[in-house]
């Protein structure tokens, strides 16, 4: 395979249920990232693992837990969501760049996985 | 202040007529890349087309160009003879090299909408 792979690609979860979103991605890139897309909104930076640690955290409720553990994996752990949590979650990896150049490194995105808490 | 602004939510296009989606950016630093993606109601994001801060010439792959202005810190892509699969919500993103994480930021996204 090859790209970036999310499943579920559809979740319907209750409030109380507990359920993970997988990412795998086989570019050996070293940085990856979750988004949230709602509808009507800006794409949301959740979280950002660059070499399997985690360098960004935006405030996200602690009812979202991400695990990277390697450079190829990505989860992120549901539980006790909120209706509003109703989201298109994207996966996505990049190089990390740095230096002088311009970063030509954007990021390849995953399908996304469409969750409905109910 | 807002990194990455789209002021079009949603355009309409005819069929094989060219179309312009414009996107404005603020940065202070020199070093920068602008990237577009195409999101179809699969939810995906595609990768479009790159444009460097030091380029000189507007990117070019295909149908879809990038009209680079830098003093005016635009970067609007044009898509020539649109087809109705280039229906799709698009945005316009930006990524620094010191600023921000070095990580991309995206606008809000413009929906486009290509009538047959």
């Amino acid at each position: 395979e090859t790209g970036v792979t999310q499943t579920p690609r559809h979740l319907v979860m209750g409030m109380t249920n507990k359920k993970s979103l997988k990412c795998e991605q086989h570019l050996g890139h070293n940085a990856m990232y979750w988004y949230k897309q709602s509808a009507k909104k800006p794409l949301e930076l959740m979280f950002v693992y660059s070499l399997e640690e985690r360098v960004e955290n935006n405030s996200v409720p602690s009812r979202f837990s991400p695990e990277c553990p390697n450079s190829s994996h990505l989860f992120l752990h549901l539980h006790t969501l909120q209706p509003e949590d109703s989201a298109l979650y994207l996966c996505a990896s990049s190089q990390d760049v740095g230096g002088d150049q311009p970063p030509n490194y954007g990021y390849t995105f995953g399908s996304g996985t469409r969750l409905t808490v109910v | 202040a807002q990194k990455i602004t789209q002021t079009q939510p949603g355009m309409f296009v005819q069929e094989k007529e060219a179309v312009t989606l414009d996107c404005t950016y603020d940065t202070s630093d020199p070093s920068y890349g602008l990237f577009w993606y195409k999101q179809p109601s699969s939810g995906e994001m595609i990768f479009l087309i790159y444009q460097g801060s030091y380029d000189q010439q507007n990117a070019t792959e295909g149908r879809y160009s990038l009209n680079f202005q830098k003093a005016r810190k635009s970067a609007n892509l044009v898509i020539s003879a649109s087809q109705l699969g280039d229906s799709a919500m698009y945005f316009c993103a930006m990524r620094e090299a010191y600023n921000a994480g070095n990580m991309l930021t995206f606008g809000g996204g413009t929906r486009l909408m290509v009538k047959p």
